[in-house]
């Protein structure tokens, strides 16, 4: 069964600096989907952003981009130049190709951002 | 553009009592999907439909049932509230077998 861990239940960071969050998964599929999304204490689930697995190129959106190693089975979000509106929940996801409705979401890291 | 609209947001349950949480979508998506959300554990698959009259199970089905008579709605059904089914619940929808997911903003239940 496909698993997605996130080790760091909560970071801080400074306004205007860069973190990164950590996700890790398991899966014995060559071919799948990974993202990342924000909830704020609104509820709302956003997409922040999402890689392809057969795509080596990272994904970029804006500030947030991904750090996809893919024999690690590692998918780290890297948010720079940290806004007080980034501080959420985000969660990793895994999705299996071809299986739209089937998100396995990892546990979740709240960032806070500092002024 | 409502996109998927869920109703009540909030609902207090006594034990025992039956409901149905509202799922609606306007965005002629074929698949739908309910989660619940734990503190410490994600969200997690109850249930899904792939179109309308079709539905299956997901990881965490107990308790809950399910039925798509239109593309449009698809409400979850809890037929005997217990204190464990205290949690947020996340209606989602999407087009085509790789479209994104779209959620809703989520019923808290609570159930005393």
């Amino acid at each position: 069964a496909q698993t997605v861990t996130q080790s760091q239940p909560e970071m801080s960071v400074q306004e205007a600096e860069t973190v990164t969050l950590s996700c890790t998964y398991d899966t014995s599929e060559s071919d799948y989907y990974l993202f990342w999304y924000k909830q704020p204490p609104s509820r709302q689930m956003i997409l922040v952003i999402r890689q392809e697995a057969y795509k080596q190129q990272n994904a970029t959106e804006n500030r947030f981009s991904v750090n996809f190693q893919k024999a690690a089975k590692s998918f780290s979000l890297k948010i720079s130049d940290s806004q007080l509106g980034d501080a959420a929940m985000y969660f990793c996801a895994y999705r299996p190709v071809g299986a739209t409705n089937k998100l396995i979401f990892g546990t979740g890291t709240l960032l806070a951002v500092q002024p | 553009n409502a996109g998927v609209t869920q109703t009540p947001k909030f609902q207090v349950l006594k034990t025992g009592q039956s409901m149905t949480l509202q799922c609606a979508q306007d965005m002629n998506h074929e698949y739908m999907s309910w989660y619940r959300q734990d503190p410490g554990m994600g969200l997690r698959l109850i249930h899904y439909s792939v179109g309308a009259g079709i539905t299956d199970q997901g990881e965490v089905p107990n308790g809950y049932n399910v039925s798509r008579s239109t593309t449009e709605d698809f409400p979850l059904r809890l037929l005997s509230a217990a204190p464990s089914q205290t949690s947020v619940y996340f209606c989602a929808s999407s087009y085509g077998r790789n479209g994104e997911a779209f959620f809703g903003q989520g019923t808290r239940l609570t159930v005393v």
